[in-house]
């Protein structure tokens, strides 16, 4: 079956640039996303990319995408203490949020 | 700006014991979900509504029941809890099946002991 991994931790000076990475085995993705989720909260849709992207910008989020290598990554610019969090990269064939399959999250803490 | 509210926000249960986790958004959104967490895991799907009145199977089903109760609620039924149920639940909703946005619930961490 599909699989989404991710590594499970990361730790970032405040104001550094984080790299969080992600990679899927399904070739037929069409839908990536990255989700955030904060201490006691529900995940928060960040961005996504549609797979005929290379690259997506949306602030200080830039989501790069290796179709090829399978490969998803989410760059934070001047990494703030708000943005620690745990990040979910999740795959989708359709558009359905029935059908992600999601990674098991990277805990990104940033360090003042 | 309430969004999707689940409740309890946290639960011990004895093995074999009963309960259900509720689910209500207020965003008129047409479809439901109800994931789990494990740590070192994605959220797995474990049955979802499409629309009111119909619910599936999602990736994990085994020892869940569902009820979409109405347009706004959806619940999550033990019958009889294992430890293996011990678990984060995320309750989310969509606008449409094929939508490509979820929001999700702050979640019910459940022990079951």
């Amino acid at each position: 079956g599909e699989d989404v991994e991710q590594s499970l931790f990361l730790s970032v000076r405040e104001g550094d640039s984080s790299v969080i990475n992600c990679t899927y085995t399904d070739s037929s993705s069409t839908y990536l996303y990255w989700y955030k989720q904060e201490p006691g909260a529900g995940l928060q849709l960040l961005t996504y990319i549609f797979s005929n992207m290379d690259m997506k910008q949306d602030q200080r989020l830039t989501v790069l995408l290796n179709k090829k290598d399978k490969h998803l990554s989410l760059r934070i610019a001047d990494t703030q203490t708000g943005d620690s969090a745990i990040y979910f990269c999740a795959e989708g064939t359709t558009g359905s949020a029935r059908q992600l399959t999601f990674g098991s999250g990277t805990q990104l803490t940033v360090l003042p | 700006n309430a969004g999707v509210t689940q409740t309890p926000k946290f639960q011990v249960l004895k093995t074999g014991q009963s309960m259900t986790l509720q689910c209500a958004q207020d965003m008129n959104h047409n479809s439901m979900y109800w994931y789990r967490q494990d740590p070192g895991m994605g959220l797995r799907l474990i049955y979802y509504s499409a629309s009111e009145g119909t619910t599936d199977k999602g990736e994990v089903p085994n020892g869940y029941n569902v009820s979409r109760l109405n347009k706004r609620e959806f619940s999550l039924r033990l019958e009889s809890a294992a430890p293996s149920q011990t678990s984060v639940y995320f309750c989310a909703s969509s606008e449409d099946w094929g939508d490509t946005e979820a929001f999700f619930g702050q979640g019910t961490r459940l022990t079951v002991v």
